[in-house]
C-alpha cells in the first residue's frame, strides 16, 4: 500500500499569498495517476489537478501541480478568499490512497 | 462530463447492512471505473474499492475485504456498494466517483442503535 503524507497539516496565510502544499509518497507513484482535490464543508471533493500537473476543466490558472516519483507539489500562486479550504492528494493507480489533507486557513 | 447521482441517506442498526447506489449518465457506462470513497465526520477521505465495469471486476482496500461488495448493473448504468456488519465507526458520507474527474453528491450513512 502506498502511503501519502501531506505537509504541512495546516497552512496559515493571507489572501494574495502564495501557498505551497506537499504530498510525499512512501514509494514511487506514476505521475499519470496523481491528483489534487479541494474540499469545502458539506461538498464532495473538487478535482483541481490530475496527472500530477494537468488542470481540470474550469480550474483557474493560479492552481498548478508539479512533481514526480515520490514528491509532488500543489501551488496556489495568489490565494483568493474562496481558496481557503481543505486539500487532498490522491494516487489512483494500483490500490489507490489519499493523503491526510492540508488545511489552508486565513491568517 | 459524467453525472453521478447517489441514493439517499440511510440510518442503520449495528450489525446490519447498507447498499448505496450510484446512477451514471453522460457517457458510456462500460467505459467506467467506479470507485467508492468514504469520509467519517471530521476525517479525511478513505478509498474503499472500485469496479471496472467493462469486465465487471472489483477490487477492494484490504481494510474492507470481506465486508464490502461493489457491483454494477450495465442495463441501468448503476453501481452499488454494499457494506455489511455495520458498526458505529462506519458512520460516514459515502461517495462514488469516476476518479479523478467526476464525483457523486455523497450519501450519509449513520449507524446507531
Amino acid at each position: 500500500e502506498i502511503v501519502l503524507t501531506q505537509s504541512p497539516g495546516t497552512l496559515s496565510l493571507s489572501p494574495g499569498d502564495r501557498a505551497t502544499l506537499s504530498c510525499r509518497a512512501s514509494q514511487s507513484v506514476s505521475s499519470s495517476y496523481l491528483a489534487w482535490y479541494q474540499q469545502t464543508p458539506g461538498q464532495p471533493p473538487r478535482l483541481l489537478i490530475y496527472g500530477a500537473s494537468s488542470r481540470a476543466t474550469g480550474i483557474p490558472d493560479r492552481f498548478s501541480g508539479s512533481g514526480s516519483g515520490t514528491d509532488f507539489t500543489l501551488t496556489i500562486s495568489r490565494l483568493e478568499p474562496e481558496d481557503f479550504a481543505l486539500y487532498y492528494c490522491q494516487q489512483y493507480g494500483s490500490s489507490p490512497s489519499f493523503g491526510q489533507g492540508t488545511r489552508v486557513e486565513i491568517k | 462530463q459524467v453525472q453521478l447521482v447517489q441514493s439517499g441517506a440511510e440510518v442503520k442498526k449495528p450489525g446490519s447492512s447498507v447498499k448505496v447506489s450510484c446512477k451514471a449518465s453522460g457517457d458510456t457506462f462500460t467505459n467506467y471505473v467506479i470507485s467508492w470513497v468514504r469520509q467519517a465526520p471530521g476525517q479525511g477521505l478513505e478509498w474503499m474499492g472500485r469496479i471496472t465495469t467493462i469486465v465487471d471486476i472489483a477490487e477492494y482496500a484490504q481494510k474492507f475485504q470481506g465486508r464490502v461488495k461493489i457491483s454494477a448493473d450495465k442495463s441501468t448504468s448503476t453501481a452499488y456498494m454494499e457494506l455489511t456488519s455495520l458498526r458505529s465507526e462506519d458512520t460516514a458520507v459515502y461517495y462514488c466517483a469516476r476518479v479523478p474527474h467526476d464525483w457523486g453528491q455523497g450519501t450519509q450513512v449513520t449507524v446507531s442503535s
